[in-house]
């Protein structure tokens, strides 16, 4: 059981290169949920899912897609990196009628 | 705009002390406040969580304690240890917007 896992762990991008970030989770969890983590700034909400199919903004949705073909995955994409988009990025996931959300690991993107 | 507001945002105690870590939020709407551990490279871990209709939860070492009419809540570790070391975040729900306090980072020194 390997919970929530992220791919790639880090990642350089140069400005206007795209690129995605892949989120699975092995505990059939329906919701699912991208954050970003700056310095000072806790964590703040991208874009989240209720179920496979379904996506929904969040706080910060500007420059960024997803996309949940399948119940296990999560996909963030970035059309076209900015230097703003330097970030740790965290996907979580939970089940239905439970507030806790599982944490993966994390991937540290850097925009030049 | 912060919805959640976290103080302090670094905080140093000796080993056996107590750490206490408070949290101010705005919207009456939030149902559910939890706290997160955070070591370096990993991600969030739910350490403690509270409903808004109870005043105070008990873990172990780590208590919550709420004031719904001050909208505050604080998270106290008793006995500190240098294993708690990390950084805490708190973090108030409404539907499937969680919001997260800025963070604090402990240091627990031996």
């Amino acid at each position: 059981n390997a919970g929530v896992t992220q791919t790639p762990k880090f990642r350089v991008l140069k400005t206007g290169q795209s690129m995605t970030l892949l989120c699975a989770q092995d505990m059939n969890h329906e919701y699912m949920y991208w954050y970003r983590q700056d310095p000072g700034m806790g964590l703040r909400l991208i874009h989240y899912s209720v179920g496979e199919g379904t996506t929904a903004k969040g706080e910060v949705p500007d420059g960024y897609n997803v996309s949940r073909l399948k119940k296990q995955n999560f996909l963030l994409g970035l059309e076209s990196a900015a230097p703003s988009q330097t970030s740790v990025y965290f996907c979580a996931s939970r089940m239905t009628g439970i507030y806790e959300q599982y944490f993966g690991p994390g991937t540290r993107l850097t925009v030049t | 705009q912060q919805q959640v507001k976290q103080s302090p945002q670094s905080l140093i105690v000796q080993k056996g002390g107590i750490s206490i870590i408070n949290c101010a939020y705005e919207n009456t709407a939030f149902d559910y406040f939890p706290w997160y551990q955070q070591f370096p490279g990993k991600g969030p871990a739910l350490l403690i969580a509270i409903r808004p209709d109870v005043s105070e939860k008990k873990e172990g070492r780590f208590t919550i304690s709420f004031n719904k009419s001050a909208k505050q809540f604080s998270l106290h570790i008793m006995d500190s240890q240098p294993g708690d070391s990390a950084t805490y975040f708190c973090a108030a729900r409404n539907n499937n917007d969680m919001r997260f306090g800025a963070g604090t980072r402990l240091t627990v020194k031996p």
